[in-house]
């Protein structure tokens, strides 16, 4: 069965850092990855995604992720925290030609002023 | 920027009841799904709908559960005789193609709590 694993459930950052959050799936097909945000009481909006060809992709905010085929991974990255950045991040997979996503427990990131 | 709608923001239901989640997704859109996050847990599918009829579904998404398209705008899921584990955040979102293709548009979530 897919599933998708989240290294770190919570992550504190002070401003400027760098911030990585991982990201490793399970499945032995095609896939989709996408990178979701979900800002305190907000609902979940897409970050960035990845369907073929470049395996770095960027998104909004100056966020960017990595697909690494080899290492079933999709890591999250940003040279840059701001306090804004704030938020919980969730992994999420879909398998090509399939309806369903299958998300990560999520990373809940706090960034220290 | 078009958004997908989703009514109430909040539901407070006795056990046993049952209860309308509404939503009305993307006007555009053909794909349609229901997603449900209970308090500190995963981000979880329970089905997704297109051309009018279920595409697939998860093993959360049983009897007690169904979802219909009445009117061409709204998309409702109706949830039978609550119980208490059906507390959550339900999260509509509605896509242009496949999941795959563009990834959703979630709407803001229904917080469904069960007394």
């Amino acid at each position: 069965a897919q599933s998708v694993s989240q290294h770190n459930h919570h992550v504190i950052l002070s401003e400027a850092a760098s911030l990585e959050l991982g990201c490793n799936y399970s499945y032995g097909g095609t896939v989709n990855l996408f990178w979701y945000v979900q800002y305190p009481g907000q609902h979940l909006q897409l970050l960035l995604k990845y369907f073929s060809g470049d395996p770095l992709v960027k998104g909004i905010k100056g966020f960017e992720a990595e697909f690494i085929k080899s290492k079933f991974s999709f890591n999250l990255r940003k040279p840059s925290v701001q306090w804004s950045d704030t938020a919980e991040y969730f992994c999420a997979v879909t398998n090509t030609g399939g309806f369903k996503t299958i998300f990560g427990a999520g990373t809940r990131l706090f960034v220290k002023a | 920027e078009p958004e997908v709608t989703q009514t109430p923001s909040h539901q407070v239901t006795q056990m046993g009841q049952e209860v309308i989640l509404r939503c009305v997704p993307i006007s555009n859109h053909l794909y349609f799904y229901w997603y449900r996050q209970i308090l500190g847990q995963k981000v979880e599918f329970l089905v997704s709908f297109y051309n009018n009829e279920i595409s697939e579904k998860s093993e959360i998404f049983d009897d007690q559960f169904s979802v219909e398209r009445p009117d061409g705008s709204n998309f409702t899921l109706k949830i039978r005789s609550t119980k208490l584990e059906d507390s959550a955040m339900y999260f509509c979102a509605s896509s242009a193609q496949g999941a795959q293709s563009y990834g959703y548009t979630f709407g803001s979530g229904t917080r469904l709590t069960v007394v």
